[in-house]
């Protein structure tokens, strides 16, 4: 069974400018969760989709939003990105809503000049 | 506020060597500890975990002692090789809740095992 997938890998932005990432979970899988690592905060959680409705939701500006399709397949979207959006983001799928096992995809490189 | 704390920050043993890694945490409605293991370029990838109702649990070399009267938990990885080189996280999650789904992960442990 394939992985969680996330696409693009690697992207560069300019200040200002808007993104969207991608992510499409495992094969079966509803819940699509986000998450950003740096290394100065470590893994925060962004939010959780489940049944295409935002379920649960980190302490992240309004500028940071996403969404799930029918096919539970997820996107985010960073609005006017700041220098310290840039990141690895990742995301990760699991059967069901707060089901215990997470599976993360190899995540998008957020960077951001 | 880091709802879990997680030590040393890096650990380096010799192949063989049996590295331990300690977290710890405040909110006693956390009710799942995985702990996740990450190469350079990848995404976390889930290793094993526990609920508290345990006090340790074993995979393959992997072992997690958990302490809840302490709030304490921790990583043993026996014979350790070089291809164990990684960063570890432990996590906790309260499976239930406003925060349903949600992990909240420890700062990470860089592992080095020489050969």
């Amino acid at each position: 069974k394939a992985g969680v997938t996330q696409t693009p890998r690697y992207l560069i932005k300019t200040r200002g400018q808007q993104v969207t990432l991608s992510c499409s979970p495992i094969s079966g899988h509803r819940s699509v969760s986000w998450y950003q690592q740096t290394p100065g905060q470590g893994l925060q959680f962004l939010f959780e989709y489940f049944s295409e409705t935002q379920r649960n939701k980190g302490n992240f500006p309004g500028r940071f939003s996403g969404r799930q399709f029918s096919n539970s397949r997820s996107e985010m979207n960073v609005s006017t990105l700041e220098l310290g959006d840039s990141a690895l983001y990742l995301c990760a799928s699991s059967l069901e809503t707060g089901l215990l096992e997470q599976y993360f995809g190899p995540g998008t490189r957020l960077t951001v000049t | 506020q880091q709802q879990v704390k997680q030590s040393p920050q890096s650990l380096i043993v010799q192949k063989g060597g049996i590295p331990i890694i300690n977290c710890a945490y405040e909110n006693t409605a956390f009710d799942y500890f995985p702990w996740y293991q990450q190469f350079p370029g990848k995404g976390p990838a889930l290793l094993i975990a526990i609920r508290p109702d345990v006090s340790e649990k074993k995979e393959g070399r992997f072992t997690i002692s958990f302490n809840k009267s302490a709030k304490q938990f921790s990583l043993h990885i026996m014979d350790s090789q070089p291809g164990d080189s990684a960063t570890y996280f432990c996590a906790a999650l309260i499976s239930g809740g406003s925060t349903l789904g949600r992990l909240y992960f420890g700062r990470g442990t860089q592992l080095t095992v020489w050969p």
